[in-house]
C-alpha cells in the first residue's frame, strides 16, 4: 500500500537557519505530493504542492521538488522565522483523493 | 479561515457511550473525508463521502459510522467508545476527483473519553 516516511522530530533550530524535513514515499501510480503545516491549536494547512515529477512547490520562502528518482519530497526553507514553529506533514494524494500522511515533525525556532 | 466548520471543539465522554460529530464543509464541495489523529496513530484516513455517497474507506471501526447529508454536511458517529478513541477528529473538503485537488480542513472536535 501507499506510505510516507518523515524524519521524526523535534527540530530545533535558531531563526534564520536553514531548515530541511526529509520527506520519502512508496505508491503505486503516479501520486500527487503535499506538504501540510500544522499550528498550535489548528487545523492542517496547504503549505505546497506538487502533481507530477520534476514539478516545484513553493510558498512562504518553503520549496519542496517532486523526486520521482529517489520518491522524495524534502522541504526547504532558507531561513526560518519563530513564526515557522508548527507541525509538517508529507503527504501523498493517489486515486480517489484521499490522502496518505507522514508521521509529522515538530519544528521549534528559537529567537 | 479554511471555510469548513467542525462542531464541537471540545467534547468528554464516557467509555460506553456514543457521540456525533458534525462537519461543514466550504461552499461548494462536494467532497468530505473524516481523519483521525492520535499520538501513537498519527493522521489517519477514515472516510470519505462525495455528493452523498461513500467513496473510500480507511481504517475505520465498524463501532464508528459516518454519513453525508443532502445538503452535504457530513456527521461522524462513534459508538461504544473506548479511551483509545481519545483522539482529534478533522474533517476536510475538496471540490472534486481531480488529481492534485487541495483539501481544506476544519479545526477538528478533539474528543476525549475518560
Amino acid at each position: 500500500g501507499n506510505s510516507v516516511t518523515q524524519m521524526e522530530g523535534p527540530v530545533t533550530l535558531s531563526e534564520e537557519a536553514f531548515l530541511t524535513i526529509n520527506c520519502t514515499y512508496t505508491a503505486t501510480g503516479y501520486p500527487s505530493l503535499f506538504w501540510y503545516v500544522q499550528y498550535p491549536g489548528e487545523g492542517l494547512q496547504l503549505l505546497l504542492k506538487a502533481t507530477k515529477a520534476d514539478d516545484k512547490g513553493s510558498n512562504k520562502g518553503f520549496e519542496a521538488t517532486y523526486r520521482k528518482e529517489t520518491t522524495s519530497f524534502h522541504l526547504e526553507k532558507g531561513s526560518v522565522q519563530v513564526s515557522d514553529s508548527a507541525v509538517y506533514f508529507c503527504a501523498l494524494q493517489a486515486a480517489g483523493n484521499k490522502l496518505t500522511f507522514g508521521g509529522g515533525t515538530r519544528v521549534l525556532v528559537k529567537p | 479561515d479554511s471555510g469548513v466548520t467542525q462542531t464541537p471543539k471540545h467534547l468528554i465522554t464516557a467509555t460506553g457511550q456514543r457521540v456525533t460529530l458534525r462537519c461543514s464543509p466550504r461552499s461548494g464541495d462536494l467532497s468530505v473525508y473524516w481523519y483521525q489523529q492520535s499520538l501513537d496513530q498519527g493522521l489517519q484516513f477514515l472516510i470519505q463521502y462525495y455528493n452523498g455517497e461513500e467513496r473510500a474507506k480507511g481504517n475505520i471501526l465498524e463501532r464508528f459510522s459516518a454519513q453525508q447529508f443532502p445538503d452535504l454536511h457530513s456527521e461522524l458517529n462513534l459508538s461504544s467508545l473506548e479511551l483509545g478513541d481519545s483522539a482529534l477528529y478533522f474533517c476536510a473538503s475538496s471540490s472534486g476527483q481531480e488529481r492534485g485537488t487541495e483539501a481544506f480542513f476544519g479545526q477538528g472536535t478533539r474528543l476525549t473519553v475518560v
